[in-house]
């Protein structure tokens, strides 16, 4: 059965932290995604990689980073946390040969006080 | 205005009924049309694909009119368990990056 697992469900912080989301998906898919989901703003896409080691800006980077130092995992960096950064937090996967099929790990619920 | 657009709702549907729900994009060069279903503090799934000659799934229909840029969700014999937001997803080169609507959240009841 097709897998994207997210290192934690809930996550609380402080203003200023280093934040670590982590996310493993075990289909060898090449493509990864981090959104966030805020109420009546909907899911927006942060960044994405199409391959080890390379990413590519979404429409909201400011703020984060990435890596994706191997195929099967892509971490998502919250280099100074801020408030305006909790949110749900979602991770993606796909493969070229799967078209449509996006398969979301469980999310990260994080609240930065 | 927003790339992907629906209408929020709430839809409070009775079971058994017929419901429809419509999506517009405003980018013409869009090439594929998904509909995603998220429950309740749940990760979304897709629902089906929409393809250009209109698809049906069991009780569900997705349809594309790319004349006037709209993508339409109808469900037939409503359930209880079609409880769920319906989310919106074009992307313009087929397998690159999602552009989701905010989603259209659907209560059937009993």
């Amino acid at each position: 059965d097709v897998k994207v697992t997210q290192s934690s469900r809930y996550l609380v912080k402080r203003t200023g932290e280093k934040v670590f989301l982590e996310c493993v998906q075990d289909m060898d898919h090449e493509n990864m995604f981090w959104y966030r989901q805020d109420p009546g703003l909907g899911l927006r896409l942060i960044y994405f990689s199409y391959d080890v080691k390379m990413k590519e800006k979404g429409d909201i980077p400011e703020g984060y980073s990435v890596s994706r130092e191997k195929k099967e995992r892509f971490s998502l960096i919250l280099e100074s946390a801020s408030t305006n950064q909790t949110s749900m937090y979602l991770c993606a996967s796909s493969s070229p040969s799967l078209a449509g099929a996006w398969y979301f790990g469980p999310g990260t619920r994080l609240t930065v006080l | 205005r927003k790339e992907v657009e629906q209408d929020p709702g709430p839809f409070n549907v009775p079971e058994g009924a017929t419901v429809a729900f419509n999506c517009t994009y405003s980018n013409s060069a869009s090439q594929s049309f998904f509909w995603y279903r998220q429950d309740c503090r749940k990760e979304p799934k897709l629902l089906m694909s929409v393809y250009s000659s209109g698809n049906e799934d069991g009780r569900f229909t997705a349809q594309l009119n790319r004349a006037s840029q709209y993508i339409s969700l109808l469900i037939r014999d409503s359930k209880l368990s079609d409880s769920a937001t319906y989310l919106c997803v074009v992307t313009p080169w087929g397998n690159e990056k999602l552009t989701f609507g905010t989603g259209t959240r659907l209560t059937i009841i009993p």
